[in-house]
């Protein structure tokens, strides 16, 4: 069964600093993988995803996301954290056994502290 | 195009009551899914609707039940309430693909039970 662990609950950066979100995944087939970024009181929106394309995914606000297979990880990144960027970030894997498709099975979240 | 929306956005109930969350899937998309995400929690897989039928289900008891109409919006009933059952009710919309699994997500049902 598909599964993904996200290391790290809270990460704290200063503005301008390097982001790095940690997920590692578990998946008996080639998985999809997904980044969410949830805001205060809202739902979840795409930042990237991976569907066996290039290793290297690159999303909205600057995110982008390596698929490294022989680490089974996909660790979030953007070079310069913006204070706009503190929020929930989960990552997700598509489970692509039983009866649904699109279902995702989500990691813990990483909030993402950004200090002045 | 228009995005994935839920209502109602906030609502208590005490226990025992029973409750009916509804949400409208984006335009062009034929799937519903629904998400329980407790405090501090990532989302958990409750169910699938396709074409109006239950299409796969996450491990959650039978008095959580939904429906999807012919125009694709659908409901999800929560009978029997339980405190355990605070938490925020996301919808998730997309087309039936294979290839992808994306999800397009609304802002969710925050239910409270009291």
């Amino acid at each position: 069964a598909q599964s993904v662990t996200q290391l790290g609950s809270h990460v704290s950066v200063s503005e301008g600093a390097l982001v790095l979100l940690r997920c590692n995944y578990s998946s008996s087939v080639p998985p999809y993988l997904f980044w969410y970024v949830q805001y205060p009181n809202q739902g979840l929106q795409l930042l990237l995803k991976y569907t066996s394309a290039a290793t290297l995914v690159k999303g909205i606000n600057g995110f982008e996301a390596e698929f490294k297979k022989s680490e089974t990880s996909f660790h979030l990144t953007k070079p310069s954290a913006h204070m706009s960027d503190a929020a929930e970030y989960f990552c997700a894997v598509s489970d692509q056994a039983g009866g649904a498709t699109n279902k995702l099975i989500f990691g813990t979240g990483t909030l993402l502290a950004v200090q002045p | 195009e228009t995005g994935v929306t839920q209502s109602p956005t906030h609502l208590i109930k005490t226990r025992g009551q029973q409750v009916t969350l509804r949400c409208s899937s984006q335009s062009g998309h034929n799937t519903v899914s629904w998400y329980q995400q407790a405090l501090g929690q990532g989302p958990q897989f409750i169910f699938q609707y396709y074409r109006e039928e239950e299409n796969g289900r996450g491990n959650f008891p039978p008095r959580f039940s939904g429906l999807q109409f012919p125009n694709y919006s659908s409901e999800l009933n929560v009978n029997a309430l339980e405190l355990d059952d605070s938490a925020l009710y996301l919808c998730a919309s997309s087309s039936l693909r294979v290839d992808t699994g994306e999800l397009f997500f609304g802002e969710g049902s925050r239910l409270t039970v009291l």
